[in-house]
């Protein structure tokens, strides 16, 4: 099985309609990512958590929430979906413990339109 | 400005081709980076980090930084087609990170 997973992996739907993209990883990593991708703007960082009670804002978070249910789970919310929200949306994790560089474990995204 | 630059390509080369992949950085306080390889409809994976300035060398690959002028490379020798993939350039501060857009990379048997 896969170390971080997300569901769904395909979403279609429409706009102002709200929507949730799950993650839950295990490999035991105290740090949680979303990102978001979309073709020439290459990774953008929509909010990430260092432990469970820790929620940080990153590059882009207008229009979107998070919440960290467990150190294993981190789920993105879109509360109104618009059309420029369709991206490709990575969640990925990293374990602040191992090392300095803190290597970051994607999943296999989740492709979301709003149309 | 934006904290890492990238050439998105695409970048065409015949297999056998030395490769060479590019970014450049503006925050002083980078102290790893890293390069990732994100393969058609997959996520990201690390494909290698170096610590501060210098090189590093794993099998065809080596990454190189030159902090001094805030420039990063990744060279790939002997190019396969299974090298084809998104190559992103990663500087981190090991709490901060960015990612640069990627460079689209298709080796041609």
């Amino acid at each position: 099985d896969a170390d971080v997973t997300q569901t769904p992996r395909n979403r279609i739907t429409k706009t102002g309609k709200r929507i949730m993209l799950e993650c839950s990883q295990t490999k035991g990593h105290d740090r949680m990512y979303w990102y978001r991708q979309d073709p020439g703007l290459g990774l953008r960082l929509i909010y990430y958590s260092f432990d469970v009670k820790d929620i940080n804002k990153g590059e882009i978070s207008d229009g979107y929430s998070v919440s960290r249910q467990a150190q294993a789970k981190f789920s993105l919310s879109l509360e109104s979906a618009i059309p420029n929200q369709t991206a490709l949306y990575f969640c990925a994790t990293s374990d602040s413990g191992t090392s300095g560089y803190n290597e970051q474990f994607f999943g296999p995204g989740t492709r979301l339109t709003v149309l | 400005q934006k904290e890492v630059e990238q050439d998105p390509g695409p970048l065409s080369v015949p297999e056998g081709a030395i490769v060479s992949l590019n970014c450049t950085y503006s925050n002083s306080a980078f102290q790893y980076f890293m390069w990732y390889r994100q393969y058609s409809r997959k996520g990201p994976e690390l494909l290698m980090y170096t610590y501060s300035s210098g090189n590093k060398e794993d099998g065809r690959f080596t990454a190189q930084v030159d902090k001094s002028s805030k420039y990063i490379s990744l060279f790939i020798r002997d190019s396969q087609p299974s090298d084809s993939a998104t190559y992103l350039c990663a500087p981190s501060t090991g709490n901060q990170f960015y990612f640069g857009t990627g460079t689209s990379l298709t080796v041609i048997p």
